[in-house]
């Protein structure tokens, strides 16, 4: 199974700073037939089901707002936000289903300073 | 809109079968490129996960627990249903049902989850 890391395991910013996760994957997840990253980003509030925010590692998803952004290629990524507001208050997954497996990332847990 | 909704048993005895049913709208298991998946949450913990059907009937299982799961799907209800033999403590954990487009290849929509515990 291709296994996902992410870093920091949490990071507290405060309000309107910058944040960026980083997500390594144990070996690329690239897709030379598709040409695409197989790598998505979601995002989990407390209670709630996770959400797809980014797909092909930098497509945002419907009504995601353009705060967040998702680059990287092979085996680096990171999720960005560009400014951080209160309700983003989350833990973010990055997960690969380049692999006949899917798996996800341990989490980021993102508070507010 | 696409939904999805879990249903199923909230405590099951160790060595029991779970048998977990998603009901979902807003797009047919008919369709080329759909697909539905299980993924599961210990409490606290991270994401797994367990399996996913596709509109072809072509079903793939997490090798952990290929031998304990079943997953299959019944069109005309528009349901998926997953079944996990020898239950475990280990097992206690929200069980998400979700919506796997080919087109996206990443799980876009999420039901809200059902908890099942272990416990005897």
């Amino acid at each position: 199974d291709i296994v996902m890391s992410q870093s920091p395991d949490s990071l507290s910013v405060s309000l309107g700073e910058r944040v960026s996760i980083n997500c390594k994957s144990s070996q690329s997840v690239f897709s030379t037939s598709t040409s695409r990253n197989d790598l998505g980003w979601y995002q989990q509030k407390p209670g709630q089901p996770p959400k797809l925010l980014i797909y092909w590692a930098s497509t945002r998803e419907f009504g995601v707002p353009d705060r967040f952004s998702g680059s990287g290629s092979g085996t680096d990524f990171t999720l960005t936000i560009s400014s951080l507001q209160a309700e983003d208050v989350a833990v973010y997954y990055c997960q690969q289903y380049y692999g006949a497996v899917p798996t996800f990332g341990q989490g980021t847990k993102v508070e507010i300073k | 809109q696409i939904t999805l909704k879990e249903s199923g048993p909230t405590l099951v005895t160790p060595t029991q079968t779970l048998t977990l049913t998603c009901t979902f709208s807003g797009f047919s298991l008919t369709s080329s490129g759909e697909a539905v998946g299980w993924i599961r949450q210990p409490p606290g913990k991270a994401l797994e996960w367990l399996s996913h059907i596709y509109w072809s009937d072509d079903k793939r299982y997490s090798p952990s627990l290929k031998n304990r799961l079943t997953i299959t799907k019944d069109t005309s209800k528009n349901q998926v249903f997953l079944t996990m033999t020898d239950m475990d403590p280990l097992d206690t954990a929200t069980y998400y049902c979700v919506h796997r487009p080919t087109i996206k290849g990443a799980f876009d929509v999420w039901g809200r989850g059902t908890m099942v515990t272990v416990s005897s």
